[in-house]
């Protein structure tokens, strides 16, 4: 398996434009999360699907994110309009059910945005 | 109450040494604790998990420690080398629930 893919890799978009990131997740495994990662706030949830369905979106700073999953391997997260400060690491992770401590998310490389 | 709290945000260690990082939790429904390993540039990588029904688990030089009653775990690298060299999150998370990360703690081994 080619593990959690995510497009792009690195994303530089200017200050208002709309930014959509990729996750193709591993294949079989039904639940899917996005994270942001920052120096300031470290990783941070920001909302994840059970089955294609959203479960949890309270750690979606605001109105201007928003995530779909309209099927069971895509997924994305956008940001419109985005603002400087939306500039961190974005991580999609996927992963079985958490039963057991060995059970893990496996996260994607993630995607560098820097909105100037 | 779904804090995790990490220590220290940075740590220097000489190659052959022991690196230590600890985490303390508030929320006792927590009952998985895994560590994740990320390199740079790289998505966080799953390293050792411990349930809290023992006080310790040992993967090669990786050991983690766990104080249930203090509500504190720590993770112990035995033999430190310079590839050993990353950031570090302690984690918790309650069955198949969302998993809480800590700050991360960045490693350096030095020759």
């Amino acid at each position: 398996d080619a593990g959690v893919i995510q497009s792009p890799r690195h994303e530089v978009t200017e200050m208002g434009q709309e930014v959509t990131l990729r996750c193709k997740p591993i294949s079989g495994h039904d639940y899917l999360f996005w994270y942001r990662q920052t120096m300031m706030r470290g990783l941070e949830l920001l909302i994840y699907f059970n089955n294609n369905v959203p479960i949890d979106d309270s750690g979606m700073p605001e109105d201007r994110f928003s995530a779909k999953m309209p099927n069971a391997s895509f997924s994305t997260l956008k940001i419109q309009p985005s603002e400087p400060r939306d500039s961190a690491v974005y991580f999609c992770a996927s992963s079985f059910l958490l039963a057991e401590p060995t059970d893990t998310q496996y996260f994607g490389p993630g995607t560098r945005l820097t909105v100037l | 109450q779904q804090q995790v709290k990490q220590s220290p945000q940075s740590l220097i260690v000489q190659k052959g040494g022991i690196s230590i990082i600890n985490c303390a939790y508030e929320n006792t429904a927590f009952d998985y604790f895994p560590w994740y390993q990320q390199f740079p540039g790289k998505g966080p990588a799953l390293l050792i998990a411990i349930r809290p029904d023992v006080s310790e688990k040992k993967e090669g030089r990786f050991t983690i420690s766990f104080n249930k009653s203090a509500k504190q775990f720590s993770l112990h690298i035995m033999d430190s080398q310079p590839g050993d060299s990353a950031t570090y999150f302690c984690a918790a998370h309650r069955g198949y629930q969302k998993v809480t990360f800590g700050t991360g703690t960045k490693l350096q081994v030095i020759p």
